[in-house]
């Protein structure tokens, strides 16, 4: 069964600091994973997209790795700011499929 | 318009009343899909249509669930005798001719709540 596991569930920093959220899929064939924040009421928004040949792509502040060989992706923030409070959704789509598989997300909150 | 529109954004129901959610995707996306997203969970898929066309619907949780597409563009996701345990947001979200590889756009949802 294709699944995605995120690490934290929940993080708290202070605004100002870098954190790194972690995502681990057993999709398969992997065609891509995309990083989505979703603020609170709000629908997601893709951050970031990366296939197999990708090792790091970054949006801003936001880096997301992909190390296809272990499956494993990482999505680090630098320099956080009040406004990334949001929960953080790692997403994997199979080849050859539509719909993707949603991890539970985590979230995060930054304090001033 | 500029983005996924979903109506409405709030909607409380009693138990047992039915209800319908709309969703006015992107003008010109091919794909429509819904999901269901429980507090706390990433979206579950529901249903996914290409233009009129309902290709997946295994994500249904009941057949008190029913999704439609008439004409390819407004989706609408109704919800019979509705329970306590379909509270949820129900987001829409659509994509162009390229499908999900290319981006989905969310709509910002609908919660609902059952009471």
């Amino acid at each position: 069964k294709n699944q995605v596991e995120q690490s934290p569930q929940s993080l708290i920093i202070l605004e100002g600091k870098n954190c790194t959220l972690q995502c681990n899929y057993t999709v398969s064939p992997f065609s891509n994973l995309r990083w989505y924040k979703q603020d609170t009421g709000r629908g997601p928004v893709s951050l970031t997209i990366m296939t197999f040949s990708e090792n790091t792509k970054s949006n801003g502040r936001y880096t997301a790795t992909l190390d296809a060989d272990t499956k494993q992706s990482s999505l680090h923030i630098t320099a956080s700011q009040l406004s990334d409070s949001a929960s953080y959704i790692c997403v994997v789509r199979t080849g050859g499929s539509y719909i993707p598989t949603f991890g539970r997300g985590t979230s995060l909150i930054v304090h001033p | 318009g500029a983005g996924v529109s979903q109506s409405p954004r709030y909607k409380v129901a009693k138990r047992g009343q039915d209800v319908a959610l709309r969703c006015d995707p992107i003008s010109g996306h091919v794909s429509l899909f819904w999901y269901q997203q429980a507090l706390g969970q990433g979206p579950e898929f529901l249903t996914y249509f290409q233009n009129e066309a309902q290709l997946d619907k295994s994500g249904l949780p009941s057949d008190r669930f029913f999704a439609e597409r008439p004409e390819g563009s407004v989706s609408t996701l109704k919800i019979q005798r509705t329970q306590q345990e379909d509270s949820a947001v129900y987001l829409c979200a659509s994509s162009g001719t390229g499908g999900e590889a290319y981006g989905y756009t969310f709509g910002s949802g609908t919660r609902l709540t059952v009471v």
